[in-house]
């Protein structure tokens, strides 16, 4: 129901564009979230968008480099990941959150995830 | 900015022991916990939200509890298919997840 593209490998200081598709349910009426997982590591929220797309949210290391949209005419979720660090390796999970208009910051839906890999 | 605090980082356990894993919360965020169970090379999973309530198609052994700043997750008579890693995560402010739990065989 969710499906993660756009991974890959960059050098540091470059971008990605992430993308994730739904399909299954009303993506319109869902608030939306990236969440990442360094290998061998914990779950680490990157960025969250309100079901109309009209706010976002980021974490502390995401300010600044990051920019989360959704195409609601597509169902689709994007992020756009600027000045690439190494720290920033990670599985990125596309994930759907629990309620409809309401932003809950739970998630029952989660895609496979697409891995980031930053290295020179 | 919540910050999970989740112990113990690991434990080994038998088929039919009974499990808890806890989490403490840097302030007091009601019942603004969830908890999910994440097998190796997959997705995590949501079993419980807002502190005590099942998630659906969740087994019953599955079960949580706590507010304020102390909450548990609690497996009873644990099944083969239970060994994982457990994530706290709060919901009171933008998401935060504990360090995870990983629960394996003793």
């Amino acid at each position: 129901q969710l499906l993660e593209s756009g991974g890959g490998s960059v050098q540091p200081g470059g971008s990605l564009r992430l993308s994730c598709a739904a399909s299954g349910f009303t993506f319109s009426n869902h608030a939306m979230s990236w969440v990442r997982q360094a290998p061998g590591k914990g779950l680490e929220w990157v960025s969250g968008i309100s079901y109309s797309g009209d706010t976002p949210y980021y974490a502390d290391f995401a300010k600044g480099r990051f920019t989360i949209s959704r195409d609601n005419s597509n169902n689709t979720l994007y992020l756009q990941m600027n000045s690439l660090r190494a720290e920033d390796t990670a599985l990125y999970y596309c994930a759907k959150d629990y309620s409809t208009v309401a932003i809950d910051w739970y998630f029952d839906v989660w895609g496979r995830g697409t891995l980031v890999i930053v290295s020179s | 900015d919540v910050k999970m605090t989740q112990s113990p980082s690991s434990l080994s356990a038998s088929v039919g022991d009974r499990v808890t894993i806890t989490c403490r919360a840097s302030q007091s965020i009601n019942t603004y916990v969830n908890w999910y169970q994440q097998k190796p090379g997959k997705s995590p999973k949501l079993l419980i939200y807002a502190a005590s309530s099942l998630q659906s198609g969740v087994p019953s052994r599955f079960s949580g509890s706590g507010s304020g700043t102390d909450f548990t997750l609690t497996i009873t008579s644990l099944q083969s298919e239970d060994f994982a890693t457990y994530f706290c995560q709060q919901s009171y402010s933008t998401p935060r997840f504990g360090g995870g739990t990983r629960v394996d065989i003793k």
